[in-house]
């Protein structure tokens, strides 16, 4: 079964900083989809970002970008010029060919202002 | 177009009371998904559907039943209401391929006394 780490439970960073939060996975697989969760105080679940295995490029949105080193099964988030309206939790998640979707535990992110 | 939509909001039972969450998309999507998030532990997999009459175990399925009879509906039943299954239930909803974002419905917070 896939396995989704995200090592730093809670983080902070000042308001226009720069933050980078982890994701590494473990699969057998060469072919799956990566994804970032954001989850702020309303609960809603928002898709940030998503990654297809297969490209190299990593995927960027606006201010988020990700760093996808398929070789070391990790996906990490950037976060540019981050805003009060980041503050929420962060979840990665895996995509394989049992279509499942796997969370990993998520990163409480605060933007400090 | 109100995406998916998820009722009650909140609810309170007493251990052993029965119940059903509801969940509907109007995306005319074909997975359906319900997660359960529990502090510290991201979203964790129930129950899903691949379509109309096909369901299947996700990764935390005892204690809760699920029916696809419709593309459009996808219920919850708690059998037997444990305090263990206190806990915030999402449903989520996307198109067939792995790359398509999932959808996710406001959330039903879940107290079991």
């Amino acid at each position: 079964a896939q396995t989704v780490t995200q090592s730093q439970p809670e983080m902070s960073v000042q308001e226009a900083e720069t933050v980078t939060l982890s994701c590494t996975y473990d699969t057998s697989e060469n072919n799956y989809y990566l994804f970032w969760y954001k989850q702020p105080p309303s609960r809603q679940m928002i898709l940030v970002i998503r990654q297809e295995a297969y490209k190299q490029q990593n995927a960027t949105e606006n201010r988020f970008s990700v760093n996808f080193q398929k070789a070391a099964k990790s996906f990490s988030l950037k976060i540019s010029d981050s805003q009060l309206g980041d503050t929420a939790m962060y979840f990665c998640a895996f995509r394989g060919g049992n279509e499942k979707l796997t969370f990993g535990t998520g990163t409480r992110l605060t933007i400090i202002p | 177009n109100a995406g998916v939509t998820q009722t009650p909001k909140f609810q309170v039972l007493k251990t052993g009371q029965s119940m059903t969450l509801q969940c509907a998309q109007d995306m005319n999507h074909e997975y359906m998904s319900w997660y359960r998030q529990d502090p510290g532990m991201g979203l964790r997999l129930i129950h899903y559907s691949v379509g109309a009459g096909i369901t299947d175990q996700g990764e935390v399925p005892n204690g809760y039943n699920v029916s696809r009879s419709t593309t459009e509906d996808f219920p919850l039943r708690l059998l037997s209401a444990a305090p263990s299954q206190t806990s915030v239930y999402f449903c989520a909803s996307r198109a067939a391929g792995r790359y398509n974002e999932q959808f996710f419905g406001p959330g039903t917070r879940l107290t079991v006394l």
